[in-house]
């Protein structure tokens, strides 16, 4: 079974431009959680979507955002790109769950996506 | 506000021998669920080791095994028999029952292992 797959691996962007990332889940995950990776504020979660509706979110502003197709695959992009943004985001996948199952929350991450904001 | 603590920020462990990691957290929450993971210089990030809070057995995945203490909110993660590819950084989560797909690291701990 094929892992989950982010691309690009690595991208190099200037501030003020923005950026999309895509997420490809382990075939049959239908939630996608996207983590944000930064050496000074460590793992911090962006948001969950599941059947392509965001289900959770975490604090980060406005200019992050995201989306899921009916094929689980996932997006996120970031506008208005600051210094700060320069990190590893992280995509997992987990198995169906389900809105009445309770979380599990066992992640299946990617290798990642690094981008640099210069 | 739930949080995760690990207070070593590094460690290090002579080939075969055992080393154990600390993790504490703070939740209000009765039902929740606890990992390590690990995240070798590669960066893909795999799970170690689950517990579920209700369970007062604690988890055992070969020569990983966990010492959850409920009450004092503790969580460790001992691995015996140490090899050089457990060097990684490792990093305790927790997750509420009810979250979706939030889970709560902690700051991570690197671990170094000597041959």
């Amino acid at each position: 079974k094929a892992g989950v797959t982010q691309t690009p691996r690595y991208l190099i962007k200037t501030r003020g431009q923005q950026v999309t990332l895509s997420c490809s889940p382990i075939s049959g995950h239908r939630s996608v959680s996207w983590y944000q990776q930064t050496p000074g504020q460590g793992l911090q979660f962006l948001f969950e979507y599941f059947s392509e509706t965001q289900r959770n979110k975490g604090n980060f502003p406005g200019r992050f955002s995201g989306r899921q197709f009916s094929n689980s695959r996932s997006e996120m992009n970031v506008s208005t790109l600051e210094l700060g943004d320069s990190a590893l985001y992280l995509c997992a996948s987990s198995s169906p769950g389900g809105v009445a199952l309770p979380n599990t929350g066992e992640l299946f991450f990617g290798e990642g996506s690094r981008l640099t904001v210069l | 506000a739930q949080t995760v603590t690990q207070s070593q920020p590094e460690m290090s462990v002579q080939e075969a021998e055992t080393v154990t990691l600390s993790c504490t957290y703070d939740t209000s929450e009765s039902d929740y669920y606890l990992f390590w993971y690990k995240q070798p210089p590669s960066r893909q990030m795999i799970l170690v080791i689950r517990q579920e809070a209700y369970k007062q057995q604690n988890a055992t995945e070969n020569r990983f095994s966990v010492n959850f203490q409920k009450a004092a909110k503790s969580f460790s993660l001992k691995i015996s028999d140490s090899q050089l590819g457990d060097a990684a950084m490792y990093f305790c989560a927790y997750v509420w029952w009810g979250s979706q797909g939030n889970l709560i690291f902690g700051k991570g701990t690197k671990l170094s292992v000597k041959p």
